[in-house]
């Protein structure tokens, strides 16, 4: 069974940061892109940043880019998202998902979804 | 603002059927495929549909979709009340950032 939990999430003050971890099992990680995706309350999702499967190329958001990065372990079966220079419009349920495919790509989509970790930025 | 658009709501009667568009620009339809998310309340998203029209293991056939040039649709039969719930749109957009981006959401009524 295809297993993905995040963590790492909680109050933060604008500026501050936060490393969010998501430990993965039932499937062989080293071969799946990893992204992230998040959902601020009452709202839509919002793609936030991906991971080939090798972690050789990182994508990211232009509302994320330059304060976000997004790395993996395969020895650990597991993504982060380092978040820095965090700012009130970052508060939102972060979730981790699967991509199908060693690359992400025009093909991408994600099958597989933690139930997210939820960050507040506020001061 | 999402690039993809979406109505906001829909809603029908159980047994019945609903349709849920999607639109995009041809920078992010025209080569990439769509996909597809419900998202019950208070859970995860979870995949629908993935490369335009096709249903991963254990999605009823009562979820269908299709894509066009400029748009998707997706499509839901014999409507059930646990079929309530937001759906979401997702795409490759190859603007000047690559990546996803997802439509803003429809919420279904069943009525």
């Amino acid at each position: 069974e295809v297993q993905l939990m995040e963590s790492g999430g909680g109050l933060v003050q604008p500026g501050g940061s936060l490393r969010l971890s998501c430990a993965t099992s039932g499937f062989t990680f080293s071969s799946s892109a990893m992204s992230w995706v998040r959902q601020a309350p009452g709202e839509g999702l919002e793609w936030v940043s991906a991971i080939t499967a090798g972690g050789g190329t990182t994508y990211y958001a232009d509302s994320v880019k330059g304060r976000f990065i997004i790395s993996r372990d395969n020895s650990k079966n597991t993504v982060y998202l380092q978040m820095n220079s965090l700012r009130v419009e970052d508060t939102a349920t972060y979730y981790c998902a699967r991509v199908p495919s060693f690359f992400f790509d025009f093909y991408s989509n994600f099958d597989y979804w933690g139930q997210g970790t939820l960050v507040t930025v506020s001061s | 603002q999402s690039v993809l658009t979406q109505p906001p709501s829909v809603s029908a009667a159980p047994g019945q059927k609903v349709t849920i568009s999607c639109s995009g620009s041809n920078s992010n339809f025209g080569r990439s495929y769509v996909s597809w998310y419900q998202q019950l309340s208070g859970a995860a998203p979870k995949l629908l549909i993935y490369e335009n029209d096709k249903r991963p293991s254990g999605i009823p056939d009562r979820f269908s979709a299709s894509k066009s040039a400029t748009s998707a649709t997706l499509g839901i039969t014999g409507l059930q009340t646990g079929d309530e719930a937001d759906y979401y749109c997702g795409a490759w957009n190859t603007g000047l950032s690559a990546g996803v981006v997802f439509g803003g959401g429809t919420k279904l009524t069943v009525l």
